[in-house]
């Protein structure tokens, strides 16, 4: 089955500092991997995906990340944060389901917290 | 289009009562999921629509859970007989097919609290 790690439940950093959320999956087929944000009391927001192509996807915000298939990692980064990045971010792995459609499996979310 | 709407933002019902969420999806969407998400945890899949068609439940969605999508536009997820254990954010998501590069969005979600 697939799943997704994200090791680190908390990440202080100042303002204007860069930033690595760290995620790892597992699985054993074509990996399709997203990055969303959760404001407080929000739905979740796409950040970014890797579908295929380039391992260096660039998304909203300033937010890239690069897939690893030999460290089967998508490292979330980005070089100079904002107090406004302040959120839950989750790391998600597509899985098929067994009626051929698919479902978003998550990881349990890294808080990051922006200091000034 | 104002995105994927969930009604209530917020419920607290006592023990024991029967409780209904809404979700409106994106207007064209066929595809609509219900997860569950709990303090310090990421969304869990509970179960999926298309259109009217609920293909797939989770473990998680006990016989005390239920969920219809009657004319594959709006869904409701009804909790009967609640437990503490249930309380926490109900988020509903809508994509279109058909491949899996389709983005879901998110609505705001449904906090339920049991008391």
């Amino acid at each position: 089955a697939q799943s997704v790690t994200q090791l680190d439940s908390q990440v202080p950093v100042f303002e204007e500092a860069p930033v690595e959320l760290r995620c790892n999956y597992s699985s054993s087929v074509s990996v399709y991997l997203f990055w969303y944000v959760q404001y407080p009391n929000q739905g979740l927001q796409l950040l970014l995906k890797y579908l295929s192509g380039s391992t260096l996807v660039k998304g909203i915000n300033g937010f890239e990340a690069e897939f690893n298939k030999s460290q089967t990692s998508f490292h979330l980064r980005k070089p100079s944060v904002h107090i406004s990045d302040t959120a839950e971010y989750f790391c998600a792995v597509i899985t098929v389901l067994d009626s051929g459609t698919y479902k978003y499996i998550f990881g349990t979310g890294t808080r990051l917290k922006v200091l000034a | 289009d104002t995105g994927v709407s969930q009604n209530p933002r917020h419920k607290i019902t006592k023990r024991g009562q029967n409780v209904t969420f809404r979700c409106d999806p994106i207007s064209e969407h066929n595809r609509l999921y219900w997860y569950r998400q709990t303090l310090g945890q990421g969304p869990e899949f509970l179960t999926y629509f298309q259109n009217e068609a609920q293909l797939e439940k989770s473990r998680l969605l006990s016989d005390r859970f239920s969920a219809e999508r009657p004319k594959g536009s709006f869904s409701t997820l009804e909790i009967q007989r609640t437990e503490q254990g249930d309380s926490a954010m109900y988020l509903c998501a809508s994509s279109l097919q058909p491949d899996m590069d389709t983005e879901a969005f998110f609505g705001q979600g449904t906090r339920l609290t049991v008391v």
